[in-house]
């Protein structure tokens, strides 16, 4: 399995609503992200996970709850959206000691109405 | 901290070379990455830098000069297929983190 999989592919919530998104890899890679991307924007970095700790939160407002159970899985816990956080959340994961190696998953098209 | 510059647009036609410039500065440098990314769609990996010269892989080529905080992605023998987003990222530790992306054409 090379792939990192997120689910679901598109997801429309309203802003009361609470939802979460699912990233999973079976690669054995340690360090697994969740990147914003906006339309004609590069992606933004949200969060960093590294052996299933947080290492790094580039302030993303606390609606956003980023959670890693175990080694293979990432979710990402959404309550009281803007309808401004609608976007594509790409999840990438990559191998322990390497400087290279990311690999995407094809993303969440998320949409805050 | 890192800044990421790249043109944010490029035009050339089918079975022509186009070469994507990439300026950046960084506090800490472990590699330079180049991304294909078609719209709505995930980046893909194209290439990967950590040492000055230039790494060819079929019809992309990839260079740096880390004196000179520069690279540059060189793709060759265009096809209609290519018209992308091709965006530079920097890693700096755990992190990675990309430059605003140049879109390229391809006009048949």
């Amino acid at each position: 399995d090379t792939e990192v999989t997120q689910t679901p592919k598109h997801l429309v919530m309203g802003m009361t609503n609470k939802k979460s998104l699912k990233c999973e890899q079976h690669m054995g890679h340690r360090a697994m992200y969740w990147y914003k991307q906006k339309a004609k924007k590069p992606p933004e970095l949200m969060f960093v996970y590294s052996y299933e700790k947080l290492s790094i939160n580039e302030s993303v407002p606390s609606r956003f709850s980023p959670e890693c159970p175990n080694s293979s899985l990432l979710n990402l816990h959404l309550h009281a959206l803007q309808p401004e956080d609608s976007a594509l959340y790409l999840c990438a994961s990559r191998p322990p000691g390497h400087l290279y190696g990311y690999t995407f998953g094809s993303g969440t098209r998320l949409t805050v109405v | 901290g890192q800044n990421i510059d790249q043109p944010t647009e490029m035009t050339a036609t089918e079975g022509a070379i186009v070469q994507i410039n990439c300026t950046y500065q960084t506090s800490g440098f472990n590699g330079l990455f180049w991304y294909q990314q078609h719209a709505g769609e995930a980046p893909t990996f194209l290439s990967y830098n950590v040492l000055d010269g230039l790494e060819e892989k079929g019809r992309f080529s990839s260079f740096l000069s880390r004196s000179k905080g520069y690279s540059y992605l060189l793709l060759k023998e265009l096809q209609m297929k290519d018209s992308a987003s091709y965006l530079c990222a920097l890693t700096e530790g755990y992190k990675l983190s990309f430059g605003a992306g140049t879109t390229v054409t391809v006009r048949a």
